[in-house]
């Protein structure tokens, strides 16, 4: 069966530190990779999303940038972390359109 | 820009009854749709998945419906228990592909009490 992991679970930083947060799917190969933010009285936001190692496309322009080193790893990163930046972020995978997404446990990030 | 709503925000029934979710969508050119539940502070865990060809789709108590032309779905929860307490979003994938995936697009959800 998949799984899917996030870490860390959660993350409190200062403004301006960089950030890093990793997802990885298990037990399936080449899947379509998704991450998502959810913040505090706003429904969920599409960051990005990438169909395969090395491809990234971006949903909204941002401070945060994401990378996928390997076909079952999902990086989200930022080098200077906003107030803003706070929220809940989501990792997702599907196997294609005809699939449901499947989604992580989360990241909750606090930034002070 | 599609844009998904749900109404109602929050809803609290007493055990046993059965209730209906609503979500709408603006632009019909959807590929699917799909509802999830969120327990607090939890990742989504998917529920159905409903596909733009489909009218409806039943897992267990769940019945989710889909009326594409008109923009709208239902979700269909029967004798409802203390354990559906929980947040339930909906989200509809687009039509036109970003190159094979789809970043969905989320309802802000219904926050749904089932009072003992």
């Amino acid at each position: 069966s998949q799984t899917i992991h996030q870490w860390p679970a959660t993350l409190v930083q200062p403004v301006g530190s960089p950030l890093s947060l990793e997802c990885t799917v298990e037990g399936t190969s080449n899947p379509n990779l998704y991450w998502y933010r959810q913040a505090a009285g706003r429904g969920l936001q599409l960051l990005f999303y990438s169909v395969g190692i090395g491809q990234i496309s971006s949903e909204v322009p941002q401070n945060l940038s994401a990378s996928r080193p390997q076909d079952r790893q999902f990086i989200l990163s930022s080098k200077k972390l906003l107030l803003s930046d706070s929220g809940f972020y989501l990792c997702a995978w599907d196997r294609g359109r005809e699939d449901e997404q499947f989604f992580g446990p989360g990241t909750r990030l606090t930034v002070l | 820009k599609q844009e998904v709503t749900q109404i109602p925000a929050a809803l609290s029934v007493p055990e046993g009854e059965n209730l209906v979710l609503n979500c709408s969508f603006t632009d019909s050119a959807i590929y699917n749709l799909q509802w999830f539940r969120q327990d607090p502070g939890k990742g989504l865990t998917s529920l159905l998945l409903i596909q733009s060809s489909q009218r409806e789709q039943t897992s267990g108590r769940l019945n989710a419906s889909l009326d594409k032309s008109s923009g709208r779905s239902t979700l269909y929860i029967a004798a409802s228990q203390p354990g559906d307490s929980a947040t339930y979003l909906c989200a509809v994938a687009p039509l036109y592909s970003g190159g094979g995936a789809d970043g969905l697009t989320f309802g802000k959800g219904t926050h749904l009490i089932i009072q003992p």
